[in-house]
């Protein structure tokens, strides 16, 4: 049973520039957490979705927007990337009941120059 | 104030030692709370959940306290293996983990 994947697992973009992150949730979850992790800190929610819609949100500016599929699976856009925007992007899915167990996946990290 | 805040690390134990963190979070309505490990460069990686007054797994034990809104990790008998960031986390409505900055964990020889 394949857990949470997460594609590309490094990259690397310059000031400006946008970028799409994907994750595949665990076989049986419906729903899609998204968290950005930077370095020294603890990972700080961005958004949820949950039957393709963005259920509830982090304080994250507009930059950040997100779609999940018919499949689950989820994308994560940001645009004009700023040099703070460098992170481990972390994927996270569970069963979509109110306190169900998060499984997170490796993670994106994204060095932005 | 953050909502969860940890113990400033790093810790540095030898082997065999006993070793606490705590965590205190400011959210009273929090029902769910978790200790999560993360290595170097890995995700977090689910350690324990505490739900009611604590429990125990093995060498560790996590315990609540709700009048005093904190959360304690005990690791006993400390293995180099334990070295790793000790992530606290309390679950809001809607399966959103809310975080503290870590604990780094150094077990040395």
């Amino acid at each position: 049973d394949a857990g949470v994947t997460q594609s590309p697992t490094h990259l690397i973009k310059t000031r400006g520039q946008q970028v799409t992150l994907r994750c595949s949730p665990k076989s049986g979850h419906d729903t899609v957490s998204w968290y950005q992790q930077a370095l020294g800190q603890g990972p700080q929610f961005i958004f949820q979705y949950y039957e393709e819609e963005e259920r509830q949100r982090g304080n994250f500016p507009d930059r950040f927007s997100g779609h999940q599929f018919p499949n689950y699976s989820s994308e994560l856009n940001v645009n004009a990337l700023l040099l703070g925007d460098s992170a481990l992007y972390l994927c996270a899915s569970s069963a979509g009941t109110p306190t169900g167990e998060l499984f997170f996946g490796e993670g994106s990290r994204l060095t932005v120059l | 104030r953050k909502e969860v805040e940890q113990d400033p690390g790093p810790f540095n134990v030898p082997e065999g030692a006993t070793v606490a963190f705590n965590c205190t979070y400011s959210n009273s309505a929090s029902q769910s709370f978790f200790w999560y490990r993360q290595d170097c460069r890995k995700e977090p990686k689910l350690l324990m959940s505490v739900y009611s007054s604590g429990n125990e797994d093995g060498r560790f034990t996590a315990q609540l306290n709700r009048a005093s809104q904190y959360i304690s990790l005990l690791i006993r008998d400390s293995k180099l293996s334990d070295s790793a960031t000790y992530l606290c986390a309390n679950m809001e409505y809607g399966n959103k983990l809310v975080f503290g900055a870590g604990t780094i964990l150094r077990v040395k020889s």
